[in-house]
């Protein structure tokens, strides 16, 4: 167990809709990572917040969003949802930032 | 920009073979931070070792084993006397933000 907690385990929704994925980082965690994993994009990196501020920002889609709150939990909003959507979203969390991260066990998101 | 590369798509070996897994990185930043994944059938990603740019040496961690070679820009990872429980696909990083594109890694009994 990683300590880094993601919530839904799995996401069935229609094209169309909009879901929010939630992200738990470890205890004492500064800095969270979003991913999203895809069998033909690979491991992508979306966005890295930093104590609630935004630090890096990978290929994200302008219809994604996330924000990182006071409590250091995080969440990555997907709207306007497309069939390619569908992919595996995985949430890492680190000490500082460049330090390894620890990965969630991912939401298994599915766009019918 | 960054990249990561690890050309090797596939590797299979049997059961207490050693077996090395090739990153090659590429960065302008004069500090920076290389990382071993791993990601076993049941999804997860594991962390297994950290590289920094100023560090000396090439350690060595039970089974597992670094070379890191500035001169040629390489990460490579060695898993020694592999185990049926080391078949993953090995994802190597550059800080968090740019992943290669992961090894399937096949340990046959």
């Amino acid at each position: 167990d990683s300590g880094v907690t993601q919530t839904p385990k799995h996401l069935i929704t229609a094209t169309g809709q909009r879901v929010t994925l939630r992200c738990s980082p470890r205890s004492g965690d500064l800095s969270v990572y979003w991913y999203q994993q895809s069998l033909d994009q690979g491991l992508q990196f979306l966005i890295q917040y930093y104590n609630g501020e935004e630090r890096a920002k990978g290929n994200i889609l302008e219809r994604f969003s996330a924000q990182q709150f006071p409590d250091l939990h995080s969440e990555l909003n997907l709207s306007s949802l497309e069939l390619g959507d569908s992919a595996l979203y995985f949430c890492a969390s680190s000490p500082r930032g460049d330090t390894e991260a620890f990965f969630g066990q991912g939401t298994r998101l599915t766009v019918v | 920009a960054q990249k990561v590369t690890q050309a090797q798509t596939e590797i299979s070996v049997v059961e207490k073979e050693d077996v090395t897994l090739d990153c090659v990185y590429e960065t302008r930043d004069t500090t920076y931070y290389l990382f071993w994944y791993k990601q076993p059938p049941s999804g997860e990603l594991v962390f297994l070792i950290r590289r920094n740019s100023f560090d000396e040496q090439n350690e060595i961690s039970g089974r597992y084993s670094w070379n890191f070679q500035k001169s040629t820009s390489s990460f490579n990872f060695t898993i020694t006397a592999s185990q049926v429980v080391d078949s993953a696909v090995y994802f190597c990083a550059s800080r968090q933000l740019t992943f290669g594109s992961g090894t399937q890694l096949t340990v046959l009994p």
